[in-house]
């Protein structure tokens, strides 16, 4: 069975706090991955890819454990504005094909002041 | 540009009743999806058209029908809805190159769907 799973939370974290979520994928053949951030009552967006040599965006690092099946996304000095959902996405197909995208059920952050 | 839009925002329908969802992106993208997503679940994929002309079934197919109209819109129709089918809507779409690497897939802003 195709699965991701993610902790769901919720993360309720103080502004300035370092946060690290989870994802474990169950399908050894997955070709890509991704983390989208949806907001409340909002459509997802793409946050960033996760290399197996992992990557970083600013205060964000990804991740990549292809022996473990297993993706992690680390915010560091949260903000308010990354109060979300964070999905973790794995792409079944080679190349550009998006036909098998397997979305996790999500993570909620909610960061205080 | 506007991205991917979709109506309606918001739909109630009574179980039996059929209506079409509406896509349509602004991008030249060349491949575009319809998803479900429900509380506690992931984003599921109902179909995609990976390109004019072509539409394959996703996950969850069944009650549904879509139609590729041109390369800018995709369709999703209940021929007779379910409250099953009660769920958030989202259209997406995304550049495809067979032989390139992942392009983003953009999403709409979603229809909410009550089905009594």
């Amino acid at each position: 069975r195709k699965e991701v799973e993610q902790d769901p939370g919720p993360f309720n974290v103080p502004e300035g706090a370092t946060v690290a979520f989870n994802c474990t994928y169950s399908n050894s053949a997955s070709q890509s991955f991704f983390w989208y951030r949806q907001d409340c009552r909002k459509e997802p967006k793409l946050l960033m890819s996760v290399y197996s040599s992992g990557n970083e965006d600013g205060r964000f690092t990804a991740q990549l454990n292809r022996a473990s099946q297993y993706i992690s996304l680390l915010i560091r000095d949260s903000k308010l504005s990354d109060s979300a959902t964070y999905l973790c996405v794995v792409n079944l197909d080679y190349g550009g094909s998006q036909g098998n995208l397997i979305f996790g059920k999500g993570t909620k952050l909610s960061v205080k002041p | 540009n506007a991205g991917v839009t979709q109506t309606p925002k918001f739909q109630v329908l009574k179980t039996g009743q059929s209506m079409t969802l509406q896509c349509a992106q602004d991008m030249n993208h060349n491949s575009m999806y319809w998803y479900r997503q429900d509380p506690g679940m992931g984003l599921r994929l109902i179909y995609y058209s990976a390109s004019e002309g072509t539409t394959d079934k996703g996950e969850v197919p069944n009650g549904y029908n879509v139609s590729r109209l041109n390369k800018r819109e995709f369709s999703l129709r209940l021929e007779s809805a379910a409250p099953s089918q009660t769920s958030v809507y989202f259209c997406a779409s995304s550049h495809y190159d067979p032989f390139g690497s992942y392009n983003e897939q953009f999403f709409g802003p979603g229809t909410r769907l009550t089905v009594l």
